[in-house]
Parts: C-alpha cells; sequence; structure tokens
C-alpha cells in the first residue's frame, strides 16, 4: 500500500523556524517528484513546492521562496521542509504528496499542523 | 502565473442530482488538470487527472472533460458520501501548480 507520514508539525513563533518530515513507502521513492501542498484554516489548498526525484530541481510559490527548503533522501524514503522565517501566514495543513508523471499528486500524507503565533 | 477559476463556490443539491462544477484556467493548460475531493479534516482524494482520466478506485458518476482552458467535473447521480469540497488544480508545469478556490457541495 502506498502511504506518506508526515510528522514535524507544531506550534511556532513568528520569526521562528520548523522542519516537517514525510516518510513513504508501497512505491519506489526515488523514481518519483515530490509536492508540499498547504492549507490554511478554514481555506482553500496552496501548492508550496515540487522537488524532483532525484533532488536536482526545486521549485517553491513564491510566497515562501528564500524562506522555505525542499530535499529528499531517497536513501531513507523521506522528504523534508525546511521552514524559516515564518509569519502567521503559515499557519496551515501542511501535506506531501507522490507527484504522478501523468496524474499529478496522486497520494496525499495524512497533513501535519504547523501553527505560528506569539 | 496561471490562474484557476472554480465556479460555483458553494452548490446546493439532492440525493439524485446530477452535479456540475466549472474550472477555468487563465491561459491553456491542455488537458494537465486533476479534480479532488476533500472531506473535513482530511487530506484531498484524487478524482481525476489528465481532465478526464479516472483514477483507479473512484466510482464511475464521476466525469471529467474539457481541455485548453475550460474544464468540467460532473457527478451523474449524487450520493450522500458525496457531499464534500471539490477542488481543481493544474499541473501543466513542474516549476508552479494552481488550484481553484473549491467548490462545496451542500445538502439541499
Amino acid at each position: 500500500e502506498v502511504q506518506l507520514v508526515e510528522s514535524g508539525g507544531g506550534l511556532v513563533q513568528p520569526g521562528g523556524s520548523l522542519r516537517l518530515s514525510c516518510v513513504a513507502s508501497g512505491f519506489t521513492f526515488g523514481d518519483f517528484y515530490m509536492t508540499w501542498v498547504r492549507q490554511a484554516p478554514g481555506k482553500g489548498l496552496e501548492w508550496v513546492a515540487n522537488i524532483k526525484a532525484d533532488g536536482s530541481e526545486i521549485y517553491y510559490v513564491d510566497s515562501v521562496k528564500g524562506r522555505f527548503t525542499v530535499s529528499r533522501d531517497n536513501a531513507h524514503n523521506s522528504l523534508y521542509l525546511q521552514m524559516k522565517y515564518m509569519g502567521v501566514d503559515d499557519t496551515a495543513v501542511y501535506y506531501c504528496a507522490k507527484y504522478g508523471p501523468t496524474t499529478g499528486p496522486d497520494v496525499w500524507g495524512q497533513g501535519t499542523t504547523v501553527t505560528v503565533s506569539s | 502565473d496561471i490562474q484557476m477559476t472554480q465556479s460555483p463556490s458553494t452548490l446546493s443539491a439532492s440525493v439524485g442530482d446530477r452535479v456540475t462544477i466549472t474550472c477555468r484556467a487563465s491561459q491553456s493548460i491542455k488537458t494537465w488538470l486533476a479534480w479532488y475531493q476533500q472531506k473535513p479534516g482530511k487530506a484531498p482524494n484524487l478524482l481525476i487527472y489528465k481532465a478526464s482520466s479516472l483514477q483507479i478506485g473512484v466510482p464511475s458518476r464521476f466525469s471529467g472533460s474539457g481541455g485548453e482552458t475550460e474544464f468540467t467535473l460532473t457527478i451523474s447521480c449524487l450520493q450522500p458520501d458525496d457531499f464534500a469540497t471539490y477542488y481543481c488544480q493544474q499541473y501543466s508545469s513542474y516549476s508552479l501548480s494552481t488550484f481553484g478556490q473549491g467548490t462545496k457541495v451542500e445538502i439541499k
């Protein structure tokens, strides 16, 4: 069974940092792009970033460029989202998803909640 | 940037109704469009990819159509389990993806 499990969410103060993790199982992790998507409370979905299968290309939404960094460890089937200089607008549930070449994001994790507040 | 405009934002319908949701792209995305269903507190679930391909395991009452800038999600016979929020997403480029604002399907 294809599965993605996020962790690392929590409460962080404005200006602070947090690192999210996503562990994959049930598929060949190193063969696929991966993506991060977030959802602020009561709001819609927002694409955050994509990372190529080998990690050589990474793309971000403008609002997180220079503050967020996506990386992956294919040997450990793991995806990461390092978040710095966080603001209240970064408060959201963060989802990782497997990105199929024709399907786009097709399998999603359960999400991890990040709250930025003083 | 490619903007996705989804309508309506809310839709009231009854069990058995035929329901249609529209998504419009600000420029051509060919058929690089997906539709998701999301229930409260849950992750989105892929229904349709490449505009009209039904994801494995998704009931056949769901269908997608369209291309270039105009897309439609149709639920042919609304079931109680279908009351949820639906999103479209364009994925025409790995460098940028965009979601529609969402359509909440409510019980009439």
